[in-house]
């Protein structure tokens, strides 16, 4: 069936360091890719998304390239800040289908 | 900007008492989720509707949980009795489309604490 993993955190930066969270899939066809955040105390938002091969989704100073050879979705950012400090979510959703399926989510702390 | 709202934002309960969260939609969108999240068991499915008839609701305890949308615009999710291990964040989505939906957008949840 289909699955995402993504590298465990915490991951811990000083503010204007370069963040990479790994996020990998397995799916039958074309799926949509997204990246979730969630900020403390708050309901997930929706960061970015990529809904074909090579589409790069952007947001925020956020990207993720959809790399079907790799089966990735790495999300990236050339320099966070203390107000990135969140957990992170990728997902994936199937051809025709309704369900998210999220990976278990990747903790930043960003700090000045 | 239209957004997915929730109510209560949090509850807190005795074992044993009956629990209704409630969810309104954004306009226009046909599809509502029901989310649970726990910090051993991250996100899960609950159960799901299009156009206010339940697709999916595998995700749920059959015994005591129980989801409906009486109308367009209000999704109820009822634990009856409630557990301690029922205490958790409950996310409401929702989305559009026919042939799936696209993006899910969240409300900021219930965070439901049972004692």
């Amino acid at each position: 069936g289909n699955s995402v993993t993504q590298m465990e955190g915490p991951v811990t930066l000083s503010e204007e360091a370069f963040l990479t969270i790994n996020c990998t899939y397995t799916a039958t066809g074309y799926p949509s890719l997204f990246w979730y955040v969630q900020y403390p105390g708050e309901g997930l938002q929706l960061l970015l998304k990529a809904t074909k091969a090579d589409d790069k989704g952007s947001n925020k100073g956020f990207e993720a390239t959809y790399r079907k050879e790799t089966t990735s979705f790495h999300l990236e950012k050339g320099s966070v800040q203390v107000s990135d400090s969140a957990v992170y979510f990728c997902a994936l959703n199937g051809q025709n289908t309704d369900k998210l399926i999220f990976g278990t989510g990747t903790r930043l702390q960003v700090f000045p | 900007d239209a957004r997915v709202t929730q109510t209560p934002r949090d509850k807190v309960t005795e074992m044993g008492q009956e629990v209704t969260m409630r969810c309104q939609p954004i306009l226009g969108h046909n599809t509502v989720f029901w989310y649970r999240q726990t910090m051993k068991q991250g996100l899960e499915l609950l159960a799901y509707f299009r156009n206010r008839a339940p697709l999916d609701d595998s995700g749920m305890p059959k015994d005591r949980f129980s989801a409906e949308m009486p109308d367009a615009t209000l999704a109820t999710l009822k634990i009856q009795p409630s557990e301690p291990r029922d205490s958790a964040v409950y996310f409401c989505a929702s989305g559009s489309g026919t042939g799936g939906v696209d993006t899910q957008y969240f409300g900021p949840g219930t965070r439901l604490t049972v004692l």
